[in-house]
């Protein structure tokens, strides 16, 4: 049953800490996305990927988000300093390669972040 | 740009009551659909999506929704809930082109009564 990881599943931290997220897709699929859920601001886009390159990370904070994808088999979120208005679900989705997936994107579990 | 509305925020339906959840799309052709659902502490997993043919869709867990070209929805149905159903449920709008984001709506969260 091919599914999406994620880990941790949780995360408390203290501001200022640095926090790494780590995404495994579904193998084959070549796009990832990083998504940030709130209760205030719901789902918000962060960053996508695809083949490896980043498409869009313009709903990212540059000062101190990173998105990378060393492999094909991995993406990672990383927050340098993190704070508290960070604390968030975040998750990780994938979608196939080619039209005959219409777009549809596969969810992973999630990572809850606590920043104290 | 596409971009979606789900104007009901929270809606509560007795339990074996039928469902309607409201979905409209903003995008200037036959867009891609989806319903999603996302239980507590979980992540999102795809109902049911629209692509093209026939309008009625059928999903998982007997849901179904129709595309309206006319009026610019994809409404989501069930004809009998389950105290389960309890969720978030999201519509979302994707264009047709090879893999590409999706745009989520606000999200409806459905409170089943006994």
């Amino acid at each position: 049953d091919a599914r999406v990881t994620q880990t941790p599943r949780h995360k408390v931290t203290e501001m200022g800490q640095e926090v790494t997220m780590r995404c495994q897709p579904i193998l084959g699929h070549n796009t990832v996305f990083w998504y940030r859920q709130t209760m205030m601001q719901g789902l918000e886009l962060l960053a996508y990927f695809r083949n490896r390159a980043p498409l869009d990370d313009s709903g990212m904070p540059k000062d101190r988000f990173s998105a990378e994808m060393p492999d094909a088999t991995l993406a990672t979120l990383k927050i340098q300093p993190s704070e508290p208005r960070d604390s968030a679900v975040y998750f990780c989705a994938s979608q196939d390669r080619g039209l005959q997936s219409h777009n549809e994107q596969f969810f992973g579990p999630g990572t809850r972040l606590t920043v104290l | 740009a596409q971009s979606v509305t789900q104007p009901d925020i929270h809606i509560t339906v007795s339990e074996g009551a039928s469902l309607e959840l409201r979905c409209n799309y903003s995008y200037g052709a036959t867009p891609y659909l989806f319903w999603y659902v996302q239980s507590p502490g979980q992540g999102l997993q795809l109902l049911l999506k629209y692509f093209s043919g026939d309008t009625l869709v059928q999903g998982i867990k007997g849901f179904e929704a129709e595309f309206k070209r006319s009026q610019s929805s994809f409404n989501l149905r069930k004809p009998s809930v389950h105290w389960s159903d309890a969720a978030e449920y999201f519509c979302a709008v994707g264009a047709p082109s090879s893999a590409s984001k999706i745009i989520f709506g606000s999200g409806t969260r459905l409170s089943i009564r006994p």
